[in-house]
């Protein structure tokens, strides 16, 4: 079974643009959530998707979004990009929104 | 505040030389905790989940300990593949989302 696949695998951008990443999940999970890793740091959580119903928000701004299909599969989009959004950006889906997490090998966000 | 602690932040063994790995947490009730290992350019690869002090789980030369107020990863004679970032998280048990909360990790490293 495929796992938890992220596009794209890197991404360059400057200040001020917009980005969109994709994840879909395992076949069979129905909560996606995004979590953000800078360098030497621990993943930290930005949303949960349950059902595509925001389930939860970490303590980002609010230039980041994100939405669930009705496939499950998901979207996080972050406007107006700062130096500091620079980071590994892992989706992660699990069973249920109680379920320990399946990550994605993320997808590498470079702002210049 | 910070809600997981973990230590140390890296740790260097020969192969063979077993050692623990600690996790230290604050949280207003536990639903679960969890360990992960992470390659470089990777996502957390799940190992194990702890839910009540007193549980013990294992996996080949992993061994993982809960107490009300932390728990350890017990490595017994490492093998060089065994090198990883190894990230503690724990689930609290409020609320309607699944936030986990990420400690910063070990990086361990086996020299053969």
């Amino acid at each position: 079974d495929a796992g938890v696949t992220q596009s794209p695998t890197h991404l360059i951008k400057t200040r001020g643009q917009h980005v969109t990443l994709r994840c879909s999940p395992i076949s069979g999970h129905k909560s996606v959530s995004w979590y953000q890793q800078v360098l030497g740091q621990g993943p930290q959580f930005i949303f949960q998707y349950y059902e595509k119903e925001e389930r939860g928000r970490g303590n980002f701004p609010d230039r980041f979004s994100a939405r669930q299909f009705p496939n499950y599969s998901s979207e996080l989009n972050v406007n107006a990009l700062l130096l500091g959004d620079s980071a590994l950006y892992l989706c992660a889906s699990s069973q249920d929104r109680f379920e320990k997490l399946f990550f994605g090998s993320g997808t590498q966000l470079s702002v210049l | 505040e910070d809600q997981v602690t973990q230590s140390p932040e890296a740790l260097r063994l020969q192969e063979g030389e077993s050692s623990s790995l600690n996790c230290s947490y604050t949280v207003s009730g536990l639903r679960g905790l969890f360990w992960y290992r992470q390659d470089p350019g990777k996502g957390p690869e799940f190992l194990f989940t702890l839910y009540s002090a007193g549980e013990e789980k294992e996996k080949e030369r992993l061994k993982a300990t809960l107490t009300k107020k932390e728990s350890f990863l017990h490595i017994t004679a490492p093998k060089p593949e065994d090198s990883a970032t190894y990230l503690c998280a724990v689930q609290e048990g409020r609320g309607t989302g699944n936030q986990f909360y990420f400690g910063t990790g070990t990086s361990l490293t086996v020299i053969p």
